[in-house]
Parts: structure tokens; sequence; C-alpha cells
């Protein structure tokens, strides 16, 4: 089965300096992963994806990801961190399903805090 | 276009009785997911309907069913609920074509079981 790990439950960065959010992945085949942002009480928003191409991917709200087959990751980073990313962060890989389908699998979430 | 739609969005029931969870996909979307986000558990996968069909299903025990219309909207039931149900339930959909390379969700129905 596909599973991502997301090692930490918090990051905690200052606003304006890098932040990166940690994710590896184990799968079968090639992985498709993906990367979701959720606010309080909200749903999930979709960031961005890797599917195949270039290793550095750029998504929503200037966030970026960058694919790492070796190291099995797909970090999610920020050149310039703002306090309105604070929300929480997941991690996600589709899980191939004999029948076809769209069945994503979630990492456990990491919370990011940008402070002042 | 209006994004995925869940009703309703907040929801008391008490234990034993049955709830009934209603999500409308993106126009021209098929595809729609169920997912449950408890804080001990995470997000985890209930089940995929595609046209009508079940097509995917999670590891979550029977009381827990849904169905799609024709129209693809889509009702997920839970009978003799649980505390343990308390949850917020996640609906979404996907386009045709992506090959499920893209899932939009909606902003859920908080369940609360007492």
């Amino acid at each position: 089965a596909q599973s991502v790990a997301q090692p930490e439950d918090q990051v905690n960065v200052a606003e304006g300096n890098p932040l990166t959010v940690k994710c590896t992945y184990s799968v079968s085949g090639n992985p498709y992963l993906f990367w979701y942002v959720q606010y309080p009480n909200r749903g999930l928003q979709f960031l961005l994806k890797y599917i195949t191409g270039d290793n550095l991917v750029k998504g929503s709200y200037g966030f970026e990801a960058e694919f790492n087959k070796s190291q099995t990751s797909f970090h999610l980073k920020k050149p310039s961190a703002l306090v309105s990313d604070s929300a929480l962060y997941f991690c996600a890989v589709r899980d191939i399903q004999r029948g076809g389908g769209n069945k994503l699998t979630f990492g456990t979430g990491t919370q990011l805090k940008v402070e002042l | 276009k209006a994004g995925v739609t869940q009703t309703p969005r907040y929801l008391i029931k008490t234990r034993g009785q049955q709830v009934t969870l209603s999500c409308s996909p993106i126009s021209g979307h098929r595809s729609v997911s169920w997912y449950q986000q408890t804080p001990g558990q995470g997000l985890q996968f209930l089940f995929e309907y595609f046209s009508e069909t079940q097509r995917n299903k999670g590891n979550f025990p029977g009381r827990f069913s849904g169905r799609q219309f024709s129209n693809s909207r889509s009702e997920m039931n839970v009978s003799t609920l649980e505390l343990g149900d308390s949850a917020l339930y996640l609906c979404a959909s996907s386009p045709p074509g992506t090959g499920g390379t893209e899932a939009f969700f909606g902003q859920g129905t908080r369940l609360t079981v007492v």
C-alpha cells in the first residue's frame, strides 16, 4: 500500500524566513504526490501536485515542492513565510486501486506556525 | 464555477441515531469521495463513487454507507451512531480525464455525537 509520512507535528518559523514542511513517501510504481492546506474549520485546499516531469513543482500562494526520488521525499517549501501561511498542511499520495479510482492516502499533518 | 458543497455544515446527533450527509460536486465531476477526519486517526478514506457505483471502499464498518445519484450528488449515511463517529466529514470531487490527479474538497460537515 502507498503511504506518506510527515515527521514533524509542528513547524515554527519567523515571518520572512524560508519554510520547509517535510514529507516522505513509500509507493510501488510511480508516485502521484500532493500537498493540501487546511485552515481552521475548513476543508482542504489544493496547493500543488507532482505527477511526472520537473522535480521542482510550483503551486499556489508561492509554495513549491521538491520531488526527490532517491530520498523518497516531497518537501514543501516557501522562500518567505507569511503569518497568513499558518495552517495545517497535509502531504498525500494517490493510492492506486485495482479497479482504478481516486483514493488519497494522507500523512498525519504538520501544523505550521508563522510568527512575527 | 461553484465549488463542492456539503450540507449541513454542523450537526449534533445522539448515540444510536442515524445521520445523512450530502455532497454536491463541482459541475461535470462524476467522481465523489468521502473522508473522515478526527484528531486521533487523521484523514481516512471512507469510499468513492463514480457514475452511481461504489468504486472503492475504506476500512470502515458497515454502519457507514453511501450512494450517488444520476446528477453525481452523493450522500453518506451513518447508522447507529457512536461517540467515536464525531468527526469532520469531507467530500471531494474529481474531474474526468485526470486519472485522479485532482481532488477538490468541500468545507466539510462537522458531526458531533453526544
